[in-house]
């Protein structure tokens, strides 16, 4: 099994709707990162946390909010989606930076909105 | 601020010829430097790190990268490319003195491997 699963993995969904995207991983990692990757933009980290009670802002928040459930779990919510967050989401996980903090990334959701 | 350039957007290289991809950091302290490679309808995989110590990281599928700390770069190398290298690539660099700053990509440079 992956150690970092996304779901979905493609959705299609209409400018307006609440669509959340979901997380989990195996890895045991206190750290999660929401990132967005768009085509000749790289990727852009939309919000962290570096624990179940820390959520951290990253550089293109607006527009999205997040939730730790649990050390494995972090979902990322569009209130009200908008055509321009057509993009590939990734999740990632890090132990933290005692280990060097090598990121591992989930397999990716696709996400188009209407 | 922190950034990382990748100044080749696309590559195109023939089968078993090498290969070099470039990529130079703006960082104030001693980065953190990563390289990943995403293959089409893939998530990321990360193929080598540097931290500290020796200059020439070796990862996995047979690259290499080298940390020049004088030029700011960390550039990708590969002696002999194979077709299943074509992907995307993307070098990023850790920031950190940051604290609760995460990675930092460059925009990628796409690799095409002709026959």
């Amino acid at each position: 099994d992956a150690d970092v699963t996304q779901t979905p993995r493609n959705r299609i969904t209409k400018t307006g709707k609440r669509i959340m995207l979901e997380c989990s991983q195996t890895k045991g990692h206190d750290r999660m990162y929401w990132y967005r990757q768009d085509p000749g933009l790289g990727l852009r980290l939309i919000y962290y946390s570096f624990d179940v009670k820390d959520i951290n802002k990253g550089e293109i928040s607006d527009g999205y909010s997040v939730s730790r459930q649990a050390q494995a779990k972090f979902s990322l919510s569009l209130e009200s989606a908008i055509p321009n967050q057509t993009a590939l989401y990734f999740c990632a996980t890090s132990v933290g930076w005692g280990q060097g903090d090598t990121q591992y990334f989930g397999p990716g959701t696709r996400l188009t909105v209407l | 601020a922190q950034s990382v350039t990748q100044p080749d957007i696309h590559i195109t290289v023939s089968e078993g010829a090498s290969l070099e991809l470039r990529c130079n950091y703006s960082y104030g302290a001693t980065p953190y430097l990563f390289w990943y490679v995403q293959s089409p309808g893939q998530g990321l995989q990360l193929l080598l790190k540097y931290f500290s110590g020796d200059t020439l990281v070796q990862g996995i599928k047979g690259f290499e990268a080298e940390f020049k700390r004088s030029q700011s770069s960390f550039n990708l190398r590969k002696p002999s490319v194979h077709w299943s290298d074509a992907a995307e690539y993307f070098c990023a660099v850790g920031a950190f003195d940051q604290a609760g700053t995460a990675l930092i990509f460059g925009k990628g440079t796409t690799l095409s491997v002709s026959s």
